[in-house]
């Protein structure tokens, strides 16, 4: 399976900044997946990001607010905006790929990286 | 809209212990999987299941997809404190369609 790398692991940020996190795969994919897991929740998608074109958007989430770039087929960056507490979460970068199953059963199976903690005072 | 639910949403067991962890929606699903998280990684692929009724076993840990295709099961069985952590159920209707979690099961196993 994909190897993910993501930096930072972790940063603390004063309100009003902005923080731009990286995502690094080792192997060429189509789509990347950016979530959001705020503390003691569960994961929710913010965008997907397909190279060569704008990242398409969940519900309650804006570009303005969370801007990503997808300059090639291993590489993501994801942009936390004029950050208040409110965006202190662990930010999550994954990739599907085929899992036990492989990717003749339908199977939608995630590989994540280690997630990039984000405190926001 | 698609929704996961879990249960319970906490567990705390002794070592040796057996658990079950669920996963229920109204909704039908094409695949499910179970991820395991621990403290300050991302989520880890434990088992995919596709068939309705299908039944994995991976170790100590017994997967079972409802015949429905709308509730998952996970059993451990002798739980051992390797086995803390944050057990998500995941799964999308389609393959075309983005993949949604649960709100997670938070498992602690005491020695």
């Amino acid at each position: 399976s994909a190897v993910i790398s993501q930096k930072p692991s972790r940063d603390i940020c004063q309100r009003g900044t902005s923080l731009t996190i990286q995502c690094q795969v080792d192997s060429q994919v189509t789509m990347m997946f950016w979530y959001r897991q705020q503390p003691g929740q569960s994961l929710t998608l913010i965008a997907t990001a397909n190279q060569g074109s704008e990242a398409t958007y969940e519900s309650g989430f804006v570009i303005d607010k969370f801007p990503i770039s997808r300059p090639n087929l291993t590489f993501s960056t994801l942009t936390v905006s004029n950050m208040s507490p409110e965006d202190s979460s662990i930010y999550l970068c994954s990739v599907e790929e085929g899992g036990p199953t492989g990717q003749a059963s339908g199977a939608n199976v995630l590989t994540f990286g280690a997630g990039s903690r984000l405190t926001v005072l | 809209t698609q929704l996961l639910e879990q249960s319970p949403q906490f567990l705390s067991i002794q070592e040796g212990e057996n658990l079950t962890v669920y996963c229920n929606s109204s909704s039908v699903f094409s695949s499910l999987q179970w991820y395991r998280q621990e403290p300050g990684e991302g989520p880890v692929l434990l088992v995919t299941v596709v068939t309705g009724g299908e039944v994995k076993k991976l170790k100590r840990l017994t997967f079972q997809f409802g015949d429905a295709r709308k509730d998952s099961s996970l059993h451990i069985t002798a739980a051992q404190p390797g086995d803390t952590g944050l057990y998500l159920c995941a799964g999308s209707e389609t393959s075309y369609d983005k993949v949604i979690f649960g709100p997670g099961t938070s498992l602690s196993v005491i020695p």
